[in-house]
């Protein structure tokens, strides 16, 4: 079965600083995979998913962005944290065709 | 576009009760999939039950089903003997090509 590690779980940063998170799959190769972002106490916004090596497909313009390097690494980044970047972000994957997304256990993501 | 609509933001059940968490959708397509999602005070996304369009009954996991009605484009999950454990938010997930996701709808379980 598969397996998502993502972290870190918490982080605190400043307004203007960059941000990168990582996550990572095992157990499954060439996965699609996803990232989400949810607000206190709303649902789920899908703000990257990635096909495969290299392909990323935004589905929010903002200042974040995406990376996907190897088959089973899912990167977030932003080079300007602003205030509206605080939430709680999940990286979640799927298997090729039509499968269920499994999600990690999110990074609770806040900017003073 | 596809869009899925969960129209009740609380719900509350007594411990050992039943409670039904409605959910509807927008689509143009005809064969898609469709799941429930429980977000627990973790935070973390527990996949609780799915539903493929094509099928006819309606999937059950333990005191977890649906009704799924297709014509009216509706996927309502029944909780049966709510435990206290079933606190959570529940999400509501369409799936054709990706994955599209309700509001929420948060349960409390009350003892």
């Amino acid at each position: 079965s598969q397996t998502i590690h993502q972290w870190p779980a918490t982080l605190v940063q400043p307004v203007g600083s960059p941000l990168s998170l990582e996550c990572t799959v095992e157990g499954t190769s060439n996965p699609n995979l996803y990232w989400y972002r949810q607000a206190a106490g709303r649902g789920l916004q899908l703000l990257f998913y990635s096909v495969g090596i290299g392909q990323i497909s935004s589905e929010v313009p903002q200042n974040l962005s995406a990376s996907r390097p190897q088959d089973r690494q899912f990167i977030l980044s932003s080079k300007k944290l602003l205030l509206s970047d605080s939430g709680f972000y999940l990286c979640a994957v799927s298997g090729t065709g039509v499968q269920p997304q499994h999600f990690g256990d999110g990074t609770r993501l806040s900017i003073l | 576009a596809q869009t899925v609509t969960q129209s009740q933001p609380e719900m509350s059940v007594q411990e050992a009760e039943t409670v039904t968490l409605s959910c509807t959708y927008d689509t143009s397509e005809s064969n898609y999939y469709l799941f429930w999602y429980k977000q627990p005070p973790s935070r973390q996304m527990i996949l609780v039950i799915r539903q493929e369009a094509y099928k006819q009954q309606n999937a059950t996991e333990n005191r977890f089903s649906v009704n799924f009605q297709k014509a009216a484009k509706s996927f309502s999950l029944k909780i049966s003997d709510s435990q206290l454990g079933d606190t959570a938010m529940y999400f509501c997930a369409f799936l054709v090509n990706d994955m599209r996701f309700g509001a929420g709808t948060r349960l409390t379980v009350k003892p």
